[in-house]
């Protein structure tokens, strides 16, 4: 089955920032990758995703990228903010379409 | 926020005993999921349906049972509660399968706290 391994588990930037977070997937079938923010005590929302049919997507301050070759994806967030601290999922779709896998997780601290 | 409502929020059980977490949808997805996400494991799918009574397991499907009689509805049971299944369980919907390159997305509700003790 699919594996996605996220890295790192924690990342603390300084407001205004950058902030990186990459994930790494088994299956090269999976095309579909989404990203969650999960903040304390809610369910995950979906922030971005992005498909097997284009390698960067972009959403104001936060952009995906994918590299299929190399079964690596990693998420961009610029300009990081305080409302920017999370905790951060990425995702990948097995080949049936019918389960996400996840990473671990990454929790982001942004120190104003 | 997807229409999605998780019920109950929280709750405390004993062991032995048996539990049922309700969703529920008001946006008509054909797809609902059931994930538990513990520390150091992240979300795990449990069981999924596709359609009404049409169900299948996820990765860590043992000890829990589902049902789906109405296309809104998607109830988790575990027949007999254990200390290993405390964990926030997440509702989630889709409205199509998420493969392909124009698939559609997954949505989460907003959890539900059980503790088995």
């Amino acid at each position: 089955g699919e594996n996605v391994e996220q890295h790192p588990s924690t990342l603390s930037v300084q407001e205004g920032d950058s902030a990186v977070i990459k994930c790494t997937y088994s299956d090269s079938a999976s095309n579909y990758f989404p990203w969650y923010k999960q903040e304390l005590g809610k369910g995950p929302q979906l922030i971005i995703d992005i498909r097997s049919n284009v390698g960067e997507k972009k959403d104001q301050r936060i952009a995906v990228t994918l590299n299929k070759t190399a079964k690596h994806f990693s998420l961009h967030i610029t300009e990081t903010q305080p409302e920017d601290s999370a905790v951060y999922f990425c995702a990948a779709v097995n080949n049936a379409g019918n389960m996400l896998t996840f990473g671990g997780g990454t929790r982001l601290m942004v120190k104003p | 926020d997807a229409g999605i409502t998780q019920s109950p929020r929280h709750k405390v059980t004993e062991t032995g005993t048996p539990v049922t977490l309700r969703c529920h949808q008001t946006e008509n997805h054909r797809y609902m999921y059931w994930y538990r996400q513990d520390p150091g494991h992240g979300l795990r799918l449990i069981h999924y349906s596709y359609g009404v009574k049409d169900t299948d397991k996820g990765e860590v499907s043992d000890g829990y049972s589902v049902s789906r009689s109405k296309t809104e509805d998607f109830l988790l049971t575990l027949e007999s509660a254990t200390s290993s299944q405390t964990s926030v369980y997440f509702c989630a919907i889709s409205e199509t399968a998420l493969t392909g390159t124009s698939g559609n997305t997954i949505y989460f509700g907003e959890g539900s706290w059980l503790t088995v003790v």
